[in-house]
């Protein structure tokens, strides 16, 4: 089992919808939690930190559940600049951080 | 006023020549890695050095040598190259102290071997 899996997509969503991910994770010890996005040709970009307690921040929202072992992140009110890959990731400690292989959305007009 | 700068950001070479990538932070950062990231856009930790000292070190081939001559650089040199490391080797920085860390990435260095 890979340590951190996400589905590849894509994710063809239309402007203004409402779309969500997961990442599961194998180690139990992770415990820093994280959403990046990238865009193609780019570098990866911290979106947001996923708090045990989950976290908002405008129209996203990052949940971490640790007794099924996935984060999820949620993008309301869908707009077309939000097309990019979601990689998520995590860290276990000694700043190691795994990323997971990364969710495309494709925003429609 | 770069946080993460690379250099090349393009490298196209033959098998079997040696080659050496550059990167530089700004941020005042005390961490410092090398990420590959391949064809299918898995993206794999390489090294990790903190303090210009080596503390992670994935299953990488020996082809492979990380230095850090300060907290600010560091730099990957690859020697023999073969066609598997056509790859875009990303630079990245983050603090050491603390679990939630943000990691800034370089633009990348897209290397094709031929």
């Amino acid at each position: 089992r890979k340590e951190v899996e996400q589905d590849p997509g894509p994710f063809n969503v239309p402007e203004g919808a409402t779309v969500a991910f997961n990442c599961t994770y194998s180690n139990s010890a992770s415990q820093s939690f994280f959403w990046y996005r990238q865009d193609c040709r780019k570098e990866p970009k911290l979106l947001m930190s996923v708090y045990s307690s989950g976290n908002e921040d405008g129209r996203f929202t990052a949940q971490l559940n640790r007794a099924s072992q996935y984060i999820s992140l949620l993008i309301r009110d869908s707009k077309l600049s939000d097309s990019a890959t979601y990689l998520c990731a995590m860290s276990g400690g000694y700043q190691k951080v795994t990323f997971g292989t990364g969710t495309k959305l494709q925003v429609i007009p | 006023d770069t946080a993460v700068s690379q250099t090349p950001k393009y490298l196209v070479t033959q098998m079997g020549n040696d080659k050496s990538i550059k990167c530089e932070q700004n941020l005042g950062h005390d961490t410092m890695y090398w990420y590959k990231q391949d064809s299918k856009k898995f993206l794999k930790i390489m090294f990790s050095y903190n303090n210009k000292e080596l503390i992670i070190n994935e299953t990488v081939p020996n082809r492979f040598s990380p230095k850090s001559p300060d907290k600010a650089h560091l730099n990957l040199h690859i020697n023999s190259l073969e066609l598997g490391d056509s790859a875009v080797y990303f630079c990245a920085s983050s603090l050491a102290s603390g679990s939630y860390n943000e990691q800034f990435f370089g633009p990348g260095t897209r290397l094709t071997v031929l």
